[in-house]
């Protein structure tokens, strides 16, 4: 039982190049979340799908784009990587957004993402 | 704007101890408070809850809410070495995390 898994699990961009962090999950949520971490911030969420087809922005949004592809699968793409989205960055998914379903949320394990 | 704070931001207890970490919360349409904890990596959850008072048990961890006083707390009693790590707090309905208590635990 595989849970959340994210690619690539460490990445270096150079200022200005693109690339996608996959992230699919096998429990059948319909909820699915992006975050970053950073030292001090916490988590903050940057998109997140309520459910198939829909997306949302959430605190940080500026710089990412989202695609929830179908109930699995749900990318982030940075479109021109900047040295202030070097950060980690974990999705997640849950059974619904507002109460996370009996069991919270499931996070993968995380993309360590450096941009120079 | 949601706000979730937690304290204290760090704490170093012996094994053995008992501790309670804070997580106060200001959110526009509350429907639940999430604790979870994260060791090096992905954190996991731990406890949901929604209703006051109920308190929420696992093991030696327990957790409860009080939704008029907007707070919440998070027991762990005869602590280990094992229960060192972050502990965040989340509340909905914005998803809004809290920056944590690290708690470190001396042999």
């Amino acid at each position: 039982n595989a849970g959340v898994t994210q690619t690539p699990k460490f990445q270096v961009l150079k200022t200005g190049q693109s690339m996608t962090l996959q992230c699919a999950q096998d429990m059948n949520h319909n909820s699915m979340y992006w975050y970053r971490q950073d030292p001090g911030m916490g988590l903050r969420l940057i998109y997140y799908s309520a459910s198939e087809g829909t997306t949302d922005k959430g605190e940080v949004p500026n710089g990412y784009n989202v695609s929830r592809l179908n109930k699995r699968e749900f990318s982030l793409r940075l479109e021109s990587a900047a040295p202030s989205q070097t950060s980690v960055y974990f999705c997640a998914s849950s059974e619904n957004p507002w109460t996370g379903g009996d069991y919270g949320y499931t996070f993968g394990s995380g993309t360590r993402l450096t941009v120079v | 704007e949601d706000k979730v704070v937690q304290s204290p931001l760090s704490l170093v207890v012996h094994e053995g101890d008992t501790v309670t970490l804070n997580c106060s919360y200001e959110v526009t349409n509350f429907r639940s408070l999430l604790w979870y904890k994260q060791e090096k990596k992905a954190p996991t959850f731990l406890f949901m809850l929604t209703s006051s008072g109920i308190e929420k048990k696992s093991g030696r961890l327990s957790s409860i809410l009080d939704k008029k006083e907007l707070f919440s707390i998070l027991n762990i009693t005869a602590t280990q070495t094992g229960d060192s790590a972050v502990y965040l707090c989340e509340g909905n309905e914005k998803l809004t995390f809290g920056t944590g208590t690290r708690l470190t635990i001396i042999p």
